[in-house]
């Protein structure tokens, strides 16, 4: 299977501030690399597929890179509902994988 | 709007068997791969099981392979996901949803349906 390893486990930031986390996965998934957001108590919804395709309907302050095994979201100016946690999954070969989450607080 | 709903969720004792069933509206269900997604209690999310668009192909995750069963009606646009054998650390809210494409992203979730294994 392909691990999917993401970093930091949480981060807290001020509204108004650009934050980035990081996926790497254990070998080349060819850009096929989504990230999800979860609010508490509530089911995912993907921001971002492909590495850099925006959802419709996401905010344009959401954006994905990256190639090969590593990758990033960026969050420009957080707002006080980007509170939740941050998954990537790739898509490349089944299963596909999770990696572990990254929480967003708001300072 | 895409809708998906589970049913089929709650207290079964270790070693037993539950049927989780989804019903799916507002998209054209033989079109797209549909696939379940766990959540233990606190934890993140686990890739399950997933099926093709003609309910022809499925795929597991190590951890079910051989206990769990997906499966489609297309005439009903129903997924249904059987799973057997049910061990304590199955105990997860469980989410069918449906791909978004040629990517295999997720682009529809249900709300979810609770699995409680414990005696």
């Amino acid at each position: 299977d392909i691990q999917m390893t993401q970093s930091p486990t949480s981060l807290s930031a001020s509204v108004g501030d650009r934050v980035s986390f990081t996926c790497r996965a254990s070998q080349n998934i060819n850009n096929y690399l989504n990230w999800y957001q979860q609010k508490p108590g509530k089911a995912p919804q993907v921001l971002i597929y492909a590495t850099s395709s925006l959802e419709s309907g996401v905010p344009s302050r959401f954006s994905g890179s990256g190639s090969g095994t590593d990758f990033t979201l960026t969050i420009n100016s957080l707002q006080p509902e980007d509170l939740a946690t941050y998954y990537c999954q790739q898509s490349f070969r089944t299963p596909y994988t999770f990696g572990q989450g990254t929480k967003v607080e708001i300072k | 709007d895409v809708q998906l709903l589970e049913s089929g969720g709650g207290l079964v004792q270790p070693g037993g068997s539950l049927r989780l069933s989804c019903a799916a509206s507002g998209f054209s269900f033989s079109h797209f791969a549909m696939t379940w997604v766990r959540q233990a209690p606190g934890k993140g999310l686990e890739w399950v099981s997933a099926i093709n668009s003609r309910g022809q192909t499925t795929y597991y995750a190590e951890s079910v392979k051989g206990r769990f069963t997906v499966s489609s009606d297309i005439s009903k646009s129903t997924l249904v996901l059987q799973m057997n054998s049910l061990r304590a650390d199955d105990t997860a809210i469980y989410y069918c949803a449906k791909e978004g494409g040629s990517w295999g992203h997720i682009d529809s979730w249900g709300q979810g349906t609770l699995v409680t294994v414990s005696s």
